[in-house]
């Protein structure tokens, strides 16, 4: 399978603990995004990288919130001292720069926090 | 700043009727416009986007949107229903600013046999 790539698919925690998501991007794209959707809405554009760069991060939800993209392939996202409110679907997304860039997403990482 | 609005939270046909799903956007600039679908448990899959070519695009499926600029509107459209279209359809705008993407709240689609 050569699409994007999410782990976990399902992460349980408590409130105060941080957590981290991995997502692996489609090989040749060169941008990868996060993005978070709550129930009933549609995702909420969070941050991006274009190779290692993180191009974007004023829409991270609070500081709380960081992303790494270390070598420009994969990506993590972490929050820290996690709050009930954080629980949503966690969307990773790339991308190839161009002007007809599309986005291909992956399955989502789903995050209870209790 | 860009938006979408998608004009119906919910949208019943029966099968084999056709299908419409309206969104309205705003853009500061010439923007990109695309409709991604969501099944239950699945990720969000590309059905079209427009980039400035033909306004009319064709998507998978059967599905195809218009864009009107004039109206601000891209609307999706699908001339037969089949039970499996039964999913979440989001419209989506991307231009400039930060380059992600603005989704709509998205628009459920019903099927009924």
């Amino acid at each position: 399978d050569t699409g994007v790539s999410q782990d976990p698919r399902h992460k349980i925690t408590k409130r105060g603990q941080n957590v981290t998501f991995r997502c692996d991007p489609i090989s040749e794209h060169n941008r990868l995004y996060w993005y978070r959707q709550t129930l009933g809405q549609g995702p909420e554009f969070l941050t991006y990288f274009q190779n290692e760069a993180q191009l974007e991060k004023s829409r991270l939800l609070s500081n709380r919130f960081s992303a790494e993209r270390p070598k420009g392939s994969f990506s993590t996202l972490e929050i820290q001292r996690t709050e009930q409110g954080d629980s949503a679907m966690y969307l990773c997304a790339s991308s190839l720069v161009g002007e007809r860039e599309t986005q291909y997403f992956g399955p989502g990482t789903r995050l209870l926090v209790l | 700043a860009q938006s979408v609005t998608q004009l119906d939270s919910h949208v019943s046909v029966s099968e084999g009727t056709p299908v419409l799903l309206r969104c309205n956007y705003s853009s500061s600039y010439s923007p990109s416009l695309f409709w991604y679908v969501q099944h239950p448990n699945k990720g969000l899959q590309l059905l079209l986007k427009y980039t400035s070519a033909a306004t009319l695009v064709k998507g998978i499926n059967g599905f195809e949107a218009e864009f009107k600029k004039s109206e601000t509107s891209f609307h999706l459209t699908k001339p037969s229903a089949h039970m499996s279209d039964a999913a979440e359809y989001f419209c989506v705008v991307r231009g400039g600013g930060a380059d992600g993407l603005t989704f709509g709240k998205g628009t459920h689609l019903i099927i009924q046999p």
